[in-house]
């Protein structure tokens, strides 16, 4: 298995550019999400989805967009980017644990986006 | 206030020694927690669940005090390997399977 794989793994945009930010899970996984990781602080939840079709949102979501048609892959659409939006980018997945709940959550290696 | 925090370190520990750290909550539903381990610009890694009597790992020992509303995580004889950002995770009965993390705790271990 590959587990969680992202693409690209740098970008730089300029301000006002859009882009897609890939990520691709081959766990079966039902639950998969996007963070964002600032320096010096902790992983934010942009968006989530607890299925194909299924998605809502996290923490800190206004900028971003996304969309949920299979199982195995969940794109993280930017428009317009400003430059707030420079961090570290992270897919993760996982599937319901006993309690029904997410249980331990596979991450991604990360896209690192800066926009100049 | 943020609803997870961690010392952020560095925590500067010679290699064998043992260190310890904490890292509070604020939502007092919180039900789940977790300790991540997260090396220099890599993705995290689940380190180990934190169970409410206590729980170990081989070299790594978890706590959680439900009244105080703090988890702690032990290295004893710490390794060069263990450098690293220890983030602590919580996950809370009102939110389905999203995890609030901390900032992170850096130890570095030092020969």
């Amino acid at each position: 298995n590959a587990g969680v794989t992202q693409t690209p793994k740098f970008r730089i945009l300029k301000i006002g550019q859009s882009m897609t930010l890939q990520c691709t899970q081959d766990m079966n996984h039902n639950y998969m999400y996007w963070y964002r990781q600032d320096p010096g602080m902790g992983l934010k939840l942009i968006y989530y989805s607890v299925g194909a079709g299924i998605t809502d949102k996290g923490e800190v979501p206004n900028g971003y967009n996304v969309s949920r048609s299979t199982t195995e892959d969940f794109p993280l659409r930017l428009e317009l980017a400003a430059p707030s939006q420079t961090s570290v980018y992270f897919c993760a997945s996982s599937r319901p644990g006993a309690s029904g709940r997410g249980d331990t959550q596979y991450f991604g290696p990360g896209t690192r986006l800066t926009v100049l | 206030r943020k609803e997870v925090e961690q010392d952020p370190g560095p925590f500067n520990v010679p290699e064998g020694a043992t260190v310890a750290f904490n890292c509070t909550y604020s939502n007092s539903a919180s039900q789940s927690f977790f300790w991540y381990r997260q090396d220099c610009r890599k993705e995290p890694k689940l380190l180990m669940s934190v169970y409410s009597s206590g729980n170990e790992d081989g070299r790594f020992t978890a706590q959680l005090n439900r009244a105080s509303q703090y988890i702690s995580l032990l290295i004893r004889d710490s390794k060069l390997s263990d450098s690293a950002t220890y983030l602590c995770v919580v996950m809370t009965t009102d939110s389905w399977g999203k995890l609030q993390f901390g900032a992170g705790t850096q130890v570095v271990v030092t020969p």
